[in-house]
């Protein structure tokens, strides 16, 4: 079953914008974490925030947590063309040991 | 890191037929390993829990004599979809935790299967 929930679903900018993606849950969690998937290709793991961080940073890439709304938002900062692709967030949750998905944004940075 | 890998990478097989996909952990053990699915421009869904030496468990919804799961050893679970039909086709991915890493939150991921029934 889905458990996360990500808007937008599709997102179109310039290269050089920053690009904001969030993503609800719905149950307790041990840590998030945002994935990205070319078209077609296996899944890149981004970043990993655990339920008692509120923000961590890699590169261009900001991701806060807010376990109280049960939410996350990651940001790419300054895009690019090659940013072009599906990002995901999956949370593991504190009942067991499976990773489940949210529905995805498709992000595309136009050169 | 840990590497997971997958094979085949992509199969063609005709409506009716059996088709086997193997999931490795290359440097580390993997008691658990994890089979999704995916369907174009779709998200993973998790479809079940393979436990070495003991049944899978499905999710809901997930038919067991469908999709075979066995993982008879602490590095290749094996996803085998019987019976295919053209709706089955998808993108296959496995992916396992390294337990016996300092992070065990980290799950690596497969390259996937691409699974075209015709």
């Amino acid at each position: 079953s889905q458990q996360g929930e990500e808007d937008p679903q599709a997102l179109s900018i310039q290269e050089g914008e920053n690009a904001t993606m969030n993503c609800s849950y719905k149950t307790s969690i041990n840590n998030l974490q945002w994935y990205r998937q070319n078209s077609g290709r296996g899944l890149v793991h981004l970043i990993l925030i655990r339920s008692n961080e509120r923000e961590k940073h890699s590169g261009r890439l900001r991701v806060t947590l807010d376990t109280s709304k049960k939410s996350s938002s990651l940001l790419i900062t300054a895009s690019r063309a090659a940013d072009t692709a599906s990002y995901f967030c999956a949370t593991y949750d504190t009942g067991g040991f499976k990773t489940i998905f949210g529905a995805g944004t498709r992000l595309f940075v136009k050169a | 890191g840990a590497v997971v890998s997958q094979h085949p990478s992509r199969v063609i097989c005709k409506s009716g037929t059996s088709v086997k996909i193997e999931c490795r952990s290359l440097d580390f053990q993997a008691t658990t390993m994890f089979w999704y699915r995916q369907f174009p421009k779709k998200s993973l869904m998790l479809m079940a829990t393979s436990n070495e030496g003991s049944k899978a468990t499905y999710e809901q919804g997930v038919e067991k004599d469908k999709f075979l799961i066995n993982h008879a050893s602490l590095t290749l679970s094996t996803l085998t979809v019987t019976s295919a039909h053209p709706e089955d086709s998808s993108f296959y991915i496995c992916s396992a935790r390294d337990w016996g890493a300092p992070d065990t939150d980290t799950q690596y991921f497969g390259p996937g299967t691409r699974l075209t029934v015709l």
